[in-house]
């Protein structure tokens, strides 16, 4: 079993739909969990960072972080064109700063 | 501007030819860390480095090596590349203790014949 396990899609809504984005993990370790959008041709870049448990949001963009279930997701609401990109779940057992697991991506595409 | 520089953007080369990928940071960040990322594969750490002299191993080190002789900078190496090597590469660097601030480079796409 894979250290993180990420829905590979890919994911396609139309506008204004709120998207689900989820993964999963086994390593029971990992208390630093995040987010990243990665545009075509470009860079990954930081989406959201959570720490342990329990929810974040930021504009229409909420992360969720089960422990127990060792499961975490990533809520858009009213998804936009801009928001179609590449999310990859990443995790660490000591932080942002360190070794860092990833989740192979998801390709999302909203529709206009 | 703050930013991450790699270069070579390109690279295409053979197998067993040394080569480096330069990595560069212009904000005093004392955290920076190499990744590849392949199709079906995601993104994968390298090596991380979080202040000088001090690196260590991630997900898959194993052909690469790096070095952080100073802060701003952050070599990746390959020794002796290999054609599994092919991929795309990725540098990033943030600051240590604000973990919601991360740069990454532009990406080095690079191909081992």
């Amino acid at each position: 079993q894979k250290e993180v396990e990420q829905d590979p899609g890919p994911l396609s809504v139309p506008e204004g739909a709120i998207v689900s984005l989820n993964c999963t993990y086994s390593n029971s370790a990992f208390q630093y969990f995040m987010w990243y959008r990665q545009y075509s041709r470009k860079g990954p870049e930081l989406l959201m960072y959570t720490y342990s448990s329990g929810n974040k949001e930021d504009g229409r963009f909420t992360a969720q972080v089960d422990k127990s279930s060792k499961y975490i997701s990533l809520f858009i609401r009213d998804s936009q064109p801009s928001d179609s990109a590449t999310y990859l779940c990443a995790m660490s057992v000591s932080g942002a700063n360190s070794k860092l697991t990833f989740g192979k991506g998801i390709t999302l595409s909203v529709r206009p | 501007e703050a930013q991450v520089t790699q270069n070579p953007r390109y690279l295409i080369t053979v197998t067993g030819k040394k080569l480096t990928v330069t990595c560069s940071q212009n904000m005093n960040h004392e955290y920076m860390s190499w990744y590849r990322q392949d199709p079906g594969l995601g993104l994968r750490q390298i090596y991380y480095s979080m202040n000088v002299e001090v690196t260590d191993k991630g997900d898959v080190p194993e052909g690469y090596k790096v070095s952080r002789k100073e802060k701003r900078n952050f070599p990746l190496i390959l020794e002796s590349p290999s054609p599994n090597q092919t991929s795309l590469y990725f540098c990033a660097s943030s600051p240590l203790g604000l973990v919601d601030t991360q740069y990454f480079g532009p990406g080095t796409r690079l191909t081992v014949l």
